[in-house]
């Protein structure tokens, strides 16, 4: 079965850091390009980054560059999310989302996120 | 403020045809391809349309997208209590070189 499960969410100070993960089960990583789409509370979708298969290409939102990095270990079938000086604004569910064959931003696979708290 | 805009609510009865605009620009819808997903309370989401038009294995035919110009629509036929949801679209930007997502567009089933 295909499972993304995102972890490593918490209660932060404003101007900490966290890194989340993304492990992939039920399929390898390595093929895929990985999303990162962060929900805050009662509010809407808003995407954050992307890497590649080989982790040659990523993107950032705008809101986020800088200060976040997105990197990948495909012998651990895993995708991560540094978040640096992270501000009120970065509280939300953060989601990792798998693009499969359903055209380049179809993502056929989600996790079920993970909180992220930025509060002193 | 989305940079694609969508109805902050949509209703209909069951059986009923509900339809739910996302309006874009040249360089989002104009230009690239449009998708919908559907969030139901407290999960994550779920990718019904991809390519404007295509349903992934799974999801209904009563659920279809269409796009023209810089804007799109997703239509529900045959409306389902279970398909009270929250609805989004979603495409790449040009200009931004971003993924970008409507605000949400929350259907009612009455």
């Amino acid at each position: 079965e295909v499972q993304l499960v995102e972890s490593g969410g918490g209660l932060v100070q404003p101007g900490g850091s966290l890194r989340l993960s993304c492990a992939a089960s039920g399929f390898s990583l390595s093929s895929y390009w990985i999303h990162w789409v962060r929900q805050a509370p009662g509010k809407g979708l808003v995407w954050v980054s992307r890497i590649n298969s080989d982790e040659s290409r990523t993107t950032y939102a705008d809101s986020v560059k800088g200060r976040f990095t997105i990197s990948r270990d495909n012998a651990k079938n895993t995708v991560y999310l540094r978040m640096n000086s992270l501000r009120a604004e970065d509280t939300a569910v953060y989601y990792c989302a798998r693009v499969g064959g359903t055209g380049n931003f179809g993502f056929d696979y989600w996790g079920q996120g993970t909180l992220v708290t930025v509060s002193s | 403020q989305s940079v694609l805009t969508q109805p902050p609510s949509a209703s209909g009865t069951p059986g009923q045809r509900v339809t739910i605009s996302c309006s874009g620009s040249s360089s989002n819808i104009g230009s690239n391809s449009v998708y919908w997903y559907q969030q139901l309370p407290g999960t994550a989401p779920k990718l019904l349309i991809y390519r404007n038009d295509q349903r992934p294995s799974g999801v209904p035919d009563r659920f279809s997208g269409s796009k023209s110009g810089t804007s799109a629509s997703l239509a529900i036929s045959g409306l389902r209590s279970e398909d009270e949801a929250d609805y989004y679209c979603a495409g790449w930007d040009g200009s931004l070189s971003s993924v970008v997502f409507g605000g949400g567009t929350k259907l009612t089933v009455l």
